[in-house]
């Protein structure tokens, strides 16, 4: 079974500090990990996936195998970041067809 | 290009009602998948259609249902809707190239409530 936890649900940071975001996986194999974001009143988007290794919007994300582990991470955190990100896997093979599970969410609300 | 567009954007429908949502996906891209999404369970996969053939499914009663079309727009039914059905039901589409990247593109999500 595939499994990814999200342990904070909300996240409150000033702008200009460093933020990070858990996630945790379980799933016995090479899972892809992927983080999805939803900006205020927009539609579920791709931030970034760990195969790429790119920074997106100042975001990094490391896959962590040993630890099973995928957070997401930015230096200088802006007011623009605020929004609902998802930490997202998709698993390898026919039960993988179009099917991402998603962690609960965390709320990320960046302070002026 | 166009978004995946979802129609419509709300329903409110009686319990034991049966209803019907519909997606379109972006231009060229033949799978698509449904979610549900509630604040209790979160994001839940529930089936993905590719070719008019769904090649998988998520733990659902059989009282949802889905089917795509040739033109790969993909409709899913719920039936005998109970009060636990009320949530939003996003679709999402993707080309085997954006897959591949994870890279699959959501719809804005019709809204039920069920009462």
């Amino acid at each position: 079974a595939q499994r990814v936890t999200q342990p904070e649900k909300l996240l409150s940071v000033f702008k200009g500090a460093p933020v990070e975001l858990k996630c945790n996986y379980s799933y016995s194999g090479s899972p892809e990990l992927f983080w999805y974001v939803q900006y205020s009143r927009q539609r579920l988007q791709l931030l970034l996936r760990h195969i790429s290794r790119e920074s997106i919007k100042g975001f990094t994300a490391d896959l962590n195998k040993g630890e099973t582990s995928f957070h997401l991470k930015k230096p200088f955190a802006q007011e623009e970041d605020s929004a609902m990100y998802y930490c997202a896997l998709s698993g390898a093979g026919g039960t993988s067809y179009g099917k991402l599970t998603f962690g609960q969410g965390t709320i990320l609300t960046v302070h002026p | 290009k166009a978004g995946v567009t979802q129609t419509p954007r709300y329903l409110i429908k009686t319990r034991g009602q049966q209803v019907t949502l519909s997606c379109s996906p972006i231009s060229g891209h033949r799978s698509v998948s449904w979610y549900q999404q509630t604040p209790g369970q979160g994001l839940q996969f529930l089936f993905e259609y590719f070719s008019e053939t769904q090649r998988n499914k998520g733990n659902f009663p059989g009282r949802f249902s889905g089917r795509q079309f040739s033109n790969s727009r993909s409709e899913m039914n719920v039936s005998t809707l109970e009060l636990g059905d009320s949530a939003l039901y996003l679709c999402a589409s993707s080309s085997p190239k954006d897959r591949a990247r994870g890279g699959y593109t959501f719809g804005s999500g019709t809204r039920l409530t069920v009462v």
